[in-house]
């Protein structure tokens, strides 16, 4: 069936670093890719998306792009901030109108 | 913002008692989802609805019911709360059936179950 794998936290990054969190997937048909970020004590927003191969979604510095031969949704940003620190939830929306959850990968960033 | 809202937000309860949890959407969205956030297991689908009195059984349903009699509220019942069942419980909605729809949270409910 359909799953989403992200990679396991958590990350701790100096202001101003890179960013990479790395998700791939698995899924019949032509899903779509999501990022969701959750801020402590608040419901999950979307962050970004993308409904095609190829597509890149990007929102707030961050950036992902559908790559269907690798089947990975990778989210990345440049130039990170305190105020990024939250949890990263990579998503896919396949049939069904399920979607599919990776566990989440926890961010803080320090100044 | 799909205007979600959720009640109550923090509850605890004794194992064995019923307990009902209540998410009310204004958006006219069709389907509603309810998951359960767990640590190491991300979130994990529960019971979903794609109309008014249509439900349909998600990865984790077992001691969970719900109900959907107008479409702006979808009910999660634990019949029998147990301490399994402690976790925050987030509502989702989606606006209509195709895979690039997104789905919108809720603030989510704590639930202890002691």
């Amino acid at each position: 069936g359909d799953s989403v794998t992200q990679m396991e936290g958590p990350v701790t990054l100096s202001e101003e670093a890179f960013l990479t969190i790395n998700c791939t997937y698995t899924a019949t048909g032509y899903p779509s890719l999501f990022w969701y970020v959750q801020y402590p004590g608040e419901g999950l927003q979307l962050l970004l998306k993308a409904t095609k191969a190829d597509d890149k979604g990007s929102n707030k510095g961050f950036e992902a792009t559908y790559r269907k031969e690798t089947t990975s949704f990778h989210l990345e940003k440049g130039s990170v901030q305190v105020s990024d620190s939250a949890v990263y939830f990579c998503a896919l929306g396949g049939n069904g109108n399920q979607f599919y959850f990776g566990t989440g990968t926890s961010l803080t960033v320090i100044p | 913002d799909a205007g979600i809202t959720q009640s109550p937000r923090h509850k605890v309860t004794e194992t064995g008692t019923p307990v009902t949890l209540r998410c009310h959407q204004t958006e006219n969205h069709r389907y509603m989802y309810w998951y359960r956030q767990d640590p190491g297991h991300g979130l994990r689908l529960i019971h979903y609805s794609y109309g008014v009195k249509d439900t349909d059984k998600g990865e984790v349903s077992d001691g969970y019911s719900v109900s959907r009699s107008k479409t702006e509220d979808f009910l999660l019942t634990l019949e029998s709360a147990t301490s399994s069942q402690t976790s925050v419980y987030f509502c989702a909605t989606q606006r209509g059936d195709r895979i690039q729809e997104t789905q919108y949270f809720g603030p989510g409910t704590r639930l202890l179950v002691l």
